[in-house]
């Protein structure tokens, strides 16, 4: 089992729609989640970051977290076709680096 | 630019040659992280550095790869003996930890993608 796992996808939505992303991981002691962007060829960005059960929110985008089910997710409200790209989801759990998914591939269509 | 730099930008080597990478972090962060990302895949953990101490290196890191952050400013990454295998996005991050809850993050630069012929 990959210690965090992502829905490579791709993900299409059409444009306006809500993209949501998931992630698992498998160390219960994790602290620290994070969603990175990706666009190709670039370097991951840095969208939200989340510590505590529920829901985050910044402008369009919405963290969840669940620790009992060891699950995040990133939701994009109205999504735009600059959207298009990686989202990376990153977890620090008991070691001190943080450990990526392969991520998944969002296109919005418009 | 007050972001993480990376030079260079591009490297393209043959095979069992050396190559050097470098890194310049946000000034004020007092940890640097070397990840390396192949086509498809997340970012993996190869070593970080608090200040200029090299407090972790990845279990799958080879012997080849060594790093250092010589006070604790700038890093270099150095591949010696290069393989095929090594080809991939070197990306360096990063980040201020303090004491208190684990909410450090991570900024990364832009990466140095390398091919080994």
């Amino acid at each position: 089992q990959k210690e965090v796992e992502q829905n490579s996808g791709p993900l299409s939505v059409p444009e306006g729609a809500i993209a949501s992303l998931n992630c698992t991981y498998s160390d219960r002691g994790s602290q620290s989640f994070f969603w990175y962007r990706q666009y190709s060829g670039k370097s991951p960005e840095l969208i939200m970051s989340i510590y505590s059960n529920g829901d985050k929110e910044d402008g369009r985008f919405t963290a969840q977290l669940n620790k009992a089910s060891q699950y995040v997710s990133l939701l994009i409200r109205d999504s735009q076709p600059s959207d298009s790209a990686t989202y990376l989801c990153a977890v620090r759990g008991s070691a001190r680096q943080l450990t990526f998914g392969s991520g998944t591939q969002l296109t919005v269509l418009p | 630019d007050t972001g993480v730099s990376q030079n260079p930008r591009h490297k393209i080597t043959k095979r069992g040659q050396n190559v050097t990478f470098r890194c310049d972090p946000i000034s004020e962060h007092n940890r640097l992280y070397w990840y390396r990302q192949t086509l498809g895949q997340g970012p993996e953990f190869l070593t970080y550095f608090q200040n200029e101490a090299q407090l972790e290196k990845s279990r799958l890191l080879s012997d080849r790869f060594s790093a250092e952050r010589p006070k604790g400013s700038f890093s270099t990454l150095e591949i010696q003996r290069t393989e095929q295998g090594d080809s991939a996005m070197y990306l360096c991050a990063s980040s201020l930890h303090t004491s208190g809850p684990a909410n450090e993050k991570l900024f990364f630069g832009s990466g140095t993608q390398l091919s080994v012929l």
